[in-house]
């Protein structure tokens, strides 16, 4: 697409339900990654894929955040059983190159996740 | 432990002002350094890419310095516009893990008053 997509938009559950937040890259870009961003502060690195392959996953907060792009292209991020405190702005990005030079990212505008 | 810093609070000038933003790191070792836009509720915006062995980078009316003994860049807006009354933050990469990831700073807003 011509840029990147994320949905949806806002979420909000309960706690205890699973989540799962879509982010479509641009689709030449090889590199995708997903941070979390809360009110005032900077985006926080959650995860990478370079294509399908996942370097890099040392930011997930714990064992109930998992990400997936198994063909490549798209990419999920899901949350099982939410806790209020996984509320934030869940950001997707793409970069074009691969490997360790990553160039400009591309952000999508985010999914907000509210957990009650 | 590694550390990206920004200055936490809001930078207000006057317009046609310069306006200077700093982003100090320890315990890296970047390749690399970038600055972006993000304007609220947006998600962030590429502005420029500074290597480790450049000194200074320009576009238009921005200027980015890079001194790694310092462990410092420097972002300059010139001619200030109230158009530029944006949070801006910088990132680096995290060669010294050998990963490809992007690790930013927590911001610095910018006001802009006409």
């Amino acid at each position: 697409g011509a840029g990147v997509s994320q949905s949806p938009r806002y979420k909000v559950t309960k706690r205890g339900q699973d989540v799962t937040l879509r982010c479509d890259p641009i689709s030449s870009h090889a590199t995708l990654y997903w941070y979390q961003q809360a009110l005032g502060q900077g985006p926080e690195f959650l995860t990478y894929f370079n294509y399908e392959a996942q370097p890099d996953k040392s930011g997930l907060p714990s064992d109930r955040f998992s990400a997936e792009r198994p063909e490549g292209s798209i990419s999920t991020l899901t949350i099982q059983r939410t806790e209020q405190r996984d509320s934030a702005m869940y950001r997707c990005a793409s970069s074009r190159l691969g490997g360790s030079d990553t160039g400009e990212l591309f952000f999508g505008e985010g999914s907000r996740l509210t957990v009650l | 432990s590694q550390k990206i810093e920004q200055n936490s609070e809001a930078l207000n000038i006057q317009e046609g002002k310069t306006a200077t933003l700093t982003c100090n790191y320890t315990n890296y070792s970047p390749a690399y350094l970038q600055w972006y836009r993000q304007d609220p509720g947006r998600g962030p915006v590429f502005l420029l890419l500074i290597r480790e062995n450049e000194k200074e980078k320009r576009k238009e009316r921005l200027k980015v310095t890079f001194d790694t003994t310092l462990k410092q860049s420097l972002f300059h807006i010139t001619a200030s516009q109230p158009a530029d009354s944006a949070t801006y933050l910088c990132a680096l990469d995290g060669r010294s893990s050998n990963t490809g990831k992007l690790i930013f700073g927590q911001g610095t807003t910018l006001q802009v008053k006409p």
